[in-house]
């Protein structure tokens, strides 16, 4: 597609309760990250996917983050039994290698509410 | 201690103003400097991206990097109220094959007219 794409735009869901967020991102960007921006925060990196492995997890909060990556292109994060403090916007982007650097296209995000 | 320091604001300005942005680091490893512009329930944008100390200018943006002082600083002149947004600046360094991207919390930019 022309940009990153990303949905649901938003989800309110009820503390305990699993979701998922899935993110489109370029076509022939192999290299695909997950960021987490809460209010007043800047951006929190959660996982960087070079096509459908990811070298780098380590900003996943806690066991109950999860994501993965097929073919190459859709990614989906999963976060299960949601608690108040996950609340905040998720952002992907996606870069082709070599111009992680400077290339990465954000999406519009998912604004997620834990009520 | 943050690896990238922002004041988060906010700052407000009357158009025509210049407008001075800034952001401080500790890891001298970072090596490429961005900022970021977004609009509000928007992502990010990449505005402008520096390699090395210097100034490099784009329009009326002029982004500077210091890295002696670890200090990186973004000047909008002629400010409009269409620049009006949240204004991150984002170094990255290289980490196992990749450039990972750190960010700071991001300025909040209202231009009035």
């Amino acid at each position: 597609g022309a940009g990153v794409s990303q949905s649901p735009s938003n989800k309110v869901t009820e503390k305990g309760k699993d979701v998922e967020l899935r993110c489109d991102p370029i076509s022939g960007h192999t290299a695909l990250y997950w960021y987490r921006q809460s209010l007043g925060q800047g951006l929190e990196f959660l996982i960087y996917f070079q096509g459908n492995s990811a070298p780098d997890k380590s900003g996943l909060p806690s066991d109950r983050f999860s994501a993965e990556r097929t073919g190459g292109s859709v990614s989906t994060l999963t976060i299960q039994r949601t608690q108040q403090e996950d609340s905040a916007v998720y952002l992907c982007a996606s870069s082709y290698p070599g111009t992680g650097s400077y290339g990465y296209t954000f999406g519009s995000g998912t604004r997620l509410t834990v009520v | 201690q943050k690896e990238v320091e922002q004041d988060p604001g906010p700052l407000s300005v009357p158009e025509g103003a210049i407008v001075s942005l800034n952001c401080t680091y500790s890891n001298s490893a970072f090596q490429y400097f961005m900022w970021y512009r977004q609009y509000s329930r928007k992502g990010p944008e990449l505005l402008m991206y520096t390699y090395s100390s210097g100034n490099k200018e784009d329009g009326r943006f002029t982004a500077q990097v210091d890295k002696s002082s670890k200090y990186i600083s973004l000047f909008i002149r002629d400010s409009q109220p269409s620049d009006s947004a949240t204004y991150l600046c984002a170094m990255s360094r290289p980490l196992g094959g990749y450039n990972k991207l750190i960010f700071g919390a991001g300025t909040r930019l209202a231009v009035h007219p």
